[in-house]
């Protein structure tokens, strides 16, 4: 089956450092790779992806590679910000369905003034 | 450009009470799903429905029963509420390509 392992949290950082959240994956077929992100009291929302091998998804900052030969998608960031305070997830999926994803356990990020 | 949007956002049951989980996208997406997320477990598949008039068992789905009552609205029903399904529960709807998703804000559920 398909399973995604993510480094387990919470993640305390200082504003401006950088930041890696680790992410990898097992799956049947060739998998599209995501990570989303939830603000306190929100619903998931997509935050960048990547849908074949050595893709970069980047927004607001952030980016991921989808490595194949590690099967990897960590998410980093230079220089975060306190207002990157959420929880991460980083999810997959092997078929054209995004909503039907495996989804990590999720990562706390904590960003400090 | 409300997106998806569920009700209620907080309720609490007691045990063997029924209630519906209300969902609805403005976004013509084919495909809903009903997840819930319990701390530490990430979120669970219980329910999706691939287009309208289909409905197929995610992860989770027993003790729960949906309806897809048109392509905008998927309904998620708890027949007998149970203190193991204490949760927060999220729908979600992708499109036709599929790659994205989207998520409601969450209906917090406490069963006593």
């Amino acid at each position: 089956g398909n399973s995604v392992t993510q480094m387990e949290g919470p993640v305390t950082l200082s504003k401006e450092a950088f930041l890696t959240i680790n992410c990898t994956y097992t799956a049947t077929g060739y998998p599209s790779l995501f990570w989303y992100v939830q603000y306190p009291g929100e619903g998931l929302q997509l935050l960048l992806k990547a849908t074949k091998a050595d893709d970069k998804g980047s927004n607001k900052g952030f980016e991921a590679t989808y490595r194949k030969e590690t099967t990897s998608f960590h998410l980093e960031k230079g220089s975060v910000q306190v207002s990157d305070s959420a929880v991460y997830f980083c999810a997959l999926s092997v078929n054209t369905n995004a909503g039907k994803s495996t989804f990590g356990d999720g990562t706390t990020l904590t960003v400090k003034p | 450009n409300a997106g998806v949007t569920q009700t209620p956002k907080f309720q609490v049951l007691k045990t063997g009470q029924s209630m519906t989980l209300q969902c609805a996208q403005d976004m013509n997406h084919n495909s809903m799903y009903w997840y819930r997320q319990d701390p530490g477990m990430g979120l669970r598949l219980i329910y999706y429905s691939a287009s309208e008039g289909t409905t197929d068992k995610g992860e989770v789905p027993n003790g729960y029963n949906v309806s897809r009552l048109n392509k905008r609205e998927f309904s998620l029903r708890l027949e007998s509420a149970a203190p193991s399904q204490t949760s927060v529960y999220f729908c979600a709807s992708s499109g036709e390509q599929g790659v994205e998703a989207f998520f409601g804000q969450g209906t917090r559920l406490t069963v006593v």
